[in-house]
């Protein structure tokens, strides 16, 4: 039983390079989430889908792009990577009506 | 909107002591409370879930936490500390059960042999 799997655990990227940190998850769930865990800061939603199709902005949305074309994939885009995207990137699912988030393990991304 | 505050960074209390994190929301609508966990490189594990049913709720490794409408609180306890019980851990809200998560900035707990 997976549940939710993020790649790669660690990256570094250089100022202005591009990347995707994927999320997959084999629950079926309909919700999935990406959030930035930083120092003091707590952990603060990027984006967030509610089902194939359909995302909306979190928090903290600037910089990152995400799609969702299939229930069980959430990626979360970098097109110009900036230092203060230097983060640790959770992504999280769950079900309509169960409160209860899943979370990965989580991504740590430095920008140099 | 919603938020959540964590007063203080980190609480370090003797093995065998009470553990008290304290955890006050704000919300626009009845809020659904979470307290999670984090150990040392690892993502979040729940621990315990107010979802508008009894005030007082029990989770995992002996914590529980009550929700407290009037004081828009719903603080952490375990009576006895163990070793195991260092991690961080995250108070959250969410505007019902759409998993849209606001987080606390967290607590770091050390636990004294």
């Amino acid at each position: 039983n997976a549940g939710v799997t993020q790649t790669p655990k660690f990256q570094v990227l250089k100022t202005g390079q591009s990347m995707t940190l994927q999320c997959a998850q084999d629950m079926n769930h309909e919700y999935m989430s990406w959030y930035r865990q930083d120092p003091g800061m707590g952990l603060r939603l990027i984006h967030y889908s509610v089902g194939a199709g359909i995302t909306d902005q979190g928090e903290v949305p600037n910089g990152y792009n995400v799609s969702r074309s299939t229930t069980e994939d959430f990626p979360l885009r970098l097109l110009s990577a900036a230092p203060s995207q230097t983060s640790v990137y959770f992504c999280a699912s769950s079900t309509p009506g169960n409160t209860e988030a899943f979370f990965g393990q989580g991504t740590r991304l430095t920008v140099v | 909107a919603q938020s959540v505050t964590q007063l203080g960074s980190h609480v370090s209390v003797s093995e065998g002591a009470l553990v008290l994190l304290r955890c006050n929301y704000s919300s626009s609508v009845p809020p659904y409370l979470f307290w999670y966990v984090q150990y040392p490189n690892q993502g979040l594990q729940l621990l315990l879930k107010y979802t508008s049913a009894a005030t007082l709720v029990k989770g995992i490794n002996g914590f529980e936490a009550e929700f407290k409408k009037s004081e828009t609180s719903f603080h952490l306890t375990k009576p006895s500390a163990h070793m195991s019980d260092a991690a961080e851990y995250f108070c959250a809200v969410s505007p019902g059960a759409n998993s849209k998560l606001t987080f606390g900035k967290g607590i770091t707990l050390s636990v004294r042999p």
